[in-house]
């Protein structure tokens, strides 16, 4: 079975300094890789996503993730924060016909 | 915008009750998607439908059903409420199946408080 792994529940986080969340994965085949981004009372967008290829995924808003597959990682970074970056980020593995979600990190940045 | 509309945005009941929950998805979408947001369990995949059709099925409970209609507009139907069910419900859409590579198109969700 597949699953996903995100070990920080919340990260707080000065504007303009760098951030990384954390996501560990497991899977017995090869896997796609999400992260998604929830603003407060809004649905979920799609920042990036890992299918093939380059490990190094650049996203919406900045935003990039590796995908490390000896370390079953897919971190997302951002060099800079802002106050609008503030909300609650998913790390997601895709099976056939689902995405699984991670528990969520949530991103408070302040001024 | 993602282009999925769901409705009611907010709804408060009794425990006991039944609700049901519409969403329409992005025009030309044939797969549908619920999902259940709550504060201890996170968000858990309910159900998936592709045009008309149960595809995949995942925690949802007996309690709860759900349908997708020629139109592809999408119901879930959630029953006997107990305080449990409060939660936020997403519907997300997709062009195809899922198949490993796709992008799913997630609406502003349904927020149930069961009193």
């Amino acid at each position: 079975a597949q699953s996903v792994t995100q070990l920080d529940s919340q990260v707080p986080v000065f504007e303009e300094a760098p951030v990384e969340l954390r996501c560990n994965y497991s899977s017995s085949v090869s896997v796609y890789l999400f992260w998604y981004v929830q603003y407060p009372n809004q649905g979920l967008q799609l920042l990036l996503k890992y299918l093939s290829g380059s490990t190094l995924v650049k996203g919406i808003n900045g935003f990039e993730a590796e995908f490390n597959k000896s370390q079953t990682s897919f971190h997302l970074r951002k060099p800079s924060v802002h106050i609008s970056d503030t909300a609650e980020y998913f790390c997601a593995v895709s099976n056939t016909d689902k995405l699984i979600f991670g528990t969520g990190t949530r991103l408070q940045v302040f001024p | 915008d993602s282009g999925v509309t769901q409705t009611p945005k907010h709804l408060i009941t009794a425990t006991g009750q039944r609700v049901t929950l519409r969403c329409s998805p992005r025009s030309g979408d044939l797969s549908v998607y619920w999902y259940q947001q709550s504060l201890d369990q996170g968000l858990q995949f309910l159900i998936q439908y592709y045009n008309g059709e149960e595809r995949a099925k995942g925690n949802i409970l007996e309690r709860f059903s759900a349908q997708q209609f020629p139109d592809l507009h999408s119901e879930l139907n959630l029953s006997s409420l107990e305080l449990g069910d409060s939660a936020l419900y997403f519907c997300a859409s997709s062009p195809h199946q899922l198949s490993n590579t796709g992008e799913l198109f997630f609406g502003e969700g349904s927020r149930l408080t069961v009193l």
